[in-house]
């Protein structure tokens, strides 16, 4: 069973610039998460989606970061405009279902310089 | 708001020898608690988890505790083996919402 792919796996780029994060769940799974982990921190929800509804994006900050699940199978989450506060690694993770295990991807390094 | 704390950084256990990750939770509503671990440049995989009603949880080597009047949770890893050098991650949910995670635990095994 393929596992949860993300890309691209590492991305510099200067504040005020714009990125995008996608990812693809792992076949069948419904639900889909965006989780932003800072560097000596633990994973934070930013958005979770059921189908290619949003459940959850209580903690993702609107005036810079959105996210779409288009077809409710892919998605995609952008940033824009960066700031040096924004470096970190972005997992995506999907589970069958809300409540279900989730499985992670390998995420993506972000590096705002 | 740190729902889930891990307050230790970084423990270093001896091979064989017992590793115990401690992890504390401050929302008495959560019912649901497991354990990730995460190697470098990797995505958490999920390695144990409990369920509120019961207090103790084995898979082989993993244990998971839970004491729910101290609000606090421990991974067990016995005999600690040289693969078992990672990061460890608690989280808590109450039903099916969201997932919290703790600042998580470097445990490093020595031969």
């Amino acid at each position: 069973e393929a596992g949860v792919a993300q890309s691209p796996r590492y991305k510099i780029i200067e504040k005020r610039q714009s990125v995008a994060f996608w990812c693809n769940p792992i076949s069948g799974h419904a639900t889909l998460y965006w989780y932003q982990q800072i560097l000596g921190q633990g994973p934070k929800l930013l958005i979770q989606f059921q189908n290619n509804g949003v459940v959850d994006d209580s903690q993702l900050p609107k005036d810079r970061f959105s996210a779409e699940r288009l077809k409710g199978v892919d998605s995609t989450l952008k940033i824009q405009p960066a700031k040096l506060e924004d470096s970190a690694v972005y997992l995506c993770a999907s589970s069958l279902a809300r409540g279900s295990e989730a499985f992670f991807g390998q995420g993506t390094r972000l590096t705002v310089v | 708001d740190q729902q889930v704390k891990q307050n230790s950084p970084s423990l270093s256990v001896q091979e064989g020898r017992i590793s115990i990750l401690n992890c504390d939770y401050t929302n008495s509503m959560f019912d649901y608690f497991l354990w990730y671990k995460k190697y470098p440049a990797e995505g958490p995989t999920f390695l144990i988890s409990i369920s509120s009603i019961k207090d103790k949880n084995e898979d082989g080597r993993f244990t998971v505790f839970l004491n729910k009047s101290a609000k606090h949770l421990s991974l067990h890893i016995v005999p600690s083996q040289p693969g078992d050098s990672a990061v460890y991650f608690c989280a808590a949910r109450r039903g099916a919402q969201k997932l919290v995670f703790g600042q998580g635990t470097r445990l490093t095994i020595n031969p």
